[in-house]
Parts: structure tokens; C-alpha cells; sequence
């Protein structure tokens, strides 16, 4: 298994501004994944990130809205920009430890936006 | 497309009875795995139990069990002797053996003292 961290763990933002979430893992994994889950809904996967290239974004999600950092094998941050109420969810990072092909979730950030 | 449907939104148990939870997918792949994820309320999603495909035996951790039908293409979840810590919400997911995962919707589980 994998002990992973958020930060922040909730905030409340104004709109238009934008809001880096940090995810940390205390393991060096290859692949980490960014999810949102809206009120009340499932998970959403937003992007997967890979240490030393660009985040793969799922359909509907664009990196000028979550541009993705992956500096190192135990890090990665989600930035959510200008944001709208409609982005107000949970986003929760999660990492694959390989085989067999089990993910584990970091706590979540709870954001509201107002 | 691969589909998961959970269609219990809430169930409610006795503490100390049993309870299933319904999952069904849809997939064309022979090969693929199935979870079941547990999010307590304001908490961490922690795995309960692990399927894989090309297995037939049934997968039990304790006091949670699967009932894993492939034709059928169901994976429902059983969980014994309820207890209140069990109460959260319970995720099916699907992956057919890369890092996607395909979530349902998710059941909310009640446990009645």
C-alpha cells in the first residue's frame, strides 16, 4: 500500500482565482492520477501524470483549466484555475502501484467556490 | 464502452446482519479486474476487495465477500455481520488492467444500531 497526503485538505475560493492542490506520496511511484468527484456523484478521472512528461488529460478536462506539475516520483500538484462554482467538488489524487493494478487514494481536497 | 452500474443509490442493514450490494458492467474484454472501494463519510477511499477476472473462486477479505457471476457480467458485494463502522459509501470500479478506472456511481450504506 501507499500513505498519500493532500493539501490542502478543503478551501474556500473566490471565483476566478485559482487553487494548487499538492499531493504527496510516501513512496516513489511511476504513475499518479488526478480525479474529481462532484457532489453527491462518482469519480471522474481528470489526468494522469507521469514523472518527465506531460500530463495525459482525460475528454473533457484541458490543461489550461488543470495544468498538472510532476517534478519527482513522490509529488504532484493539480492546479485548478479560474475557477467557477461548477468546479466546486473534491479532487482527490490517487497513485497505481503496479501490478495488480491497484490504486490508492489520497484524503481529497474538498473546494468550494463562491 | 465499458459501463459499471450500481442501481441501490442507499441501503440500509441491522448491525450485525448482511447485506449485498449490486454491481453490473458491461465490457467486451476476457480479461479484467474488478474493486470494490469504500469512502467513509469526510474520509479516505480505501480498497475492500479486489477481483480478478480469470479467476473463478470468489474473493473474500474477512468479513466482505464477492459474488463474481462473468457471464452474467455482475459483482455484487457481501458484507457480514455489519457493524458501524461499515457505514460509507461503496464503489464498484472496473479496470481492464491499465490505470483506468471505470467508477459507478456509488451505493450509500446505512448500518442501524
Amino acid at each position: 500500500s501507499a500513505v498519500i497526503s493532500q493539501k490542502p485538505s478543503r478551501d474556500i475560493c473566490q471565483r476566478g482565482t485559482s487553487l494548487t492542490i499538492q499531493c504527496q506520496v510516501d513512496s516513489q511511484v511511476t504513475m499518479m492520477f488526478w480525479y474529481r468527484q462532484q457532489p453527491g456523484q462518482s469519480l471522474t478521472l481528470i489526468a494522469t501524470a507521469n514523472q518527465g512528461s506531460e500530463a495525459t488529460y482525460e475528454s473533457g478536462f484541458v490543461i489550461d483549466k488543470f495544468p498538472i506539475s510532476r517534478p519527482n516520483l513522490t509529488f504532484s500538484t493539480l492546479t485548478v484555475s479560474n475557477m467557477s462554482p461548477e468546479d466546486s467538488s473534491i479532487y482527490l489524487c490517487s497513485v497505481d502501484l503496479g501490478a495488480p493494478y491497484e490504486q490508492y487514494f489520497g484524503p481529497g481536497t474538498r473546494l468550494t467556490v463562491t | 464502452a465499458q459501463t459499471v452500474t450500481q442501481s441501490q443509490p442507499e441501503m440500509s442493514v441491522q448491525e450485525a446482519e448482511t447485506v449485498t450490494l449490486s454491481c453490473t458492467y458491461d465490457t467486451s474484454e476476457s480479461d479484467y479486474y474488478l474493486f470494490w472501494y469504500k469512502q467513509p463519510p469526510s474520509r479516505q477511499m480505501i480498497l475492500v476487495i479486489r477481483q480478478e477476472a480469470y479467476k473463478q473462486q470468489n474473493a473474500t477479505e474477512n468479513r466482505f465477500s464477492v459474488n463474481f457471476q462473468k457471464a452474467a457480467k455482475s459483482f455484487s458485494l457481501k458484507i457480514s455481520d455489519s457493524q458501524l463502522g461499515d457505514a460509507a459509501m461503496y464503489f464498484c470500479a472496473y479496470s481492464s488492467g491499465t490505470y483506468k478506472y471505470i467508477f459507478g456511481t456509488g451505493t450509500r450504506l446505512k448500518v442501524l444500531a
